[in-house]
């Protein structure tokens, strides 16, 4: 099965850089996820990574390190509108959510 | 532009009343799931299916049933609705098994009085 973790909540400041990590122990690991959700709205997409290091998209960039069972999850140059819950996801025999991480940016 | 809709934003229903809540995705994605995400508790599947009319249980299948009777149409059933069932339920597809992001649906609120 999958065991996935990611910390409850965290602060940053606007303009400031944050990283939301994501642990994991999974069998039959094929990649992870990381989707954005706002208050009342479903998920989005935000990115996949299935091999070893940073996959940058724009203002956000994520990282992955199978060996280590680790992931993260950058933003840079926050904006008050990235207020939002960011959720972890293994992908493999069972597709497990972690908890998501709520983050608050404030001025 | 709407790729995956759910038949309901809001609903409302007596305990014991059996209950459906539809999905549809306009994507022509073999995945389909059921979640349902509750406060402190995150996003727990209940059911998923690879293919027409193969449904798989999640981690939480106890008191659902789920239908696919066509590609692009999930249904998930509550047989006998409980006030424990109160909840966001969030429907999703994917295009591949184990590969590529999901899509949500806009979820359904669902309340059992």
């Amino acid at each position: 099965g999958q065991n996935i973790d990611q910390p409850t909540e965290m602060t940053a400041t606007e303009g400031a850089i944050v990283q939301i990590n994501c642990t994991y122990q999974t069998s039959g690991f094929n990649g992870l996820f990381w989707y954005q959700q706002h208050a009342g709205e479903a998920p989005t997409f935000l990115s996949y990574n299935v091999l070893d290091g940073l996959e940058e998209k724009g203002r956000f960039s994520s990282f992955l390190s199978r060996s280590k069972g680790y992931s993260y999850l950058l933003l840079k140059e926050l904006q008050m509108k990235d207020s939002a819950s960011y959720l972890c996801q293994g992908a493999g025999n069972m597709l497990t959510f972690g908890g998501g991480t709520r983050l608050m940016v404030k001025p | 532009d709407v790729k995956v809709t759910q038949s309901s934003r809001y609903l409302v229903k007596r305990t014991g009343e059996k209950v459906f809540l539809e999905c549809v995705q306009d994507m022509d994605h073999e995945n389909m799931f059921w979640y349902r995400q509750d406060p402190g508790l995150g996003l727990r599947l209940i059911y998923f299916s690879y293919d027409v009319k193969m449904k798989e249980k999640g981690d939480i299948p106890e008191g659902y049933s789920v239908s696919r009777e066509k590609k692009e149409r999930f249904s998930l059933i509550l047989e006998s609705a409980s006030t424990n069932q109160t909840s966001m339920y969030l429907c999703a597809s994917s295009l591949h098994t184990g590969a590529g992001g999901y899509t949500f649906g806009s979820g359904t609120r669902l309340t059992v009085v």
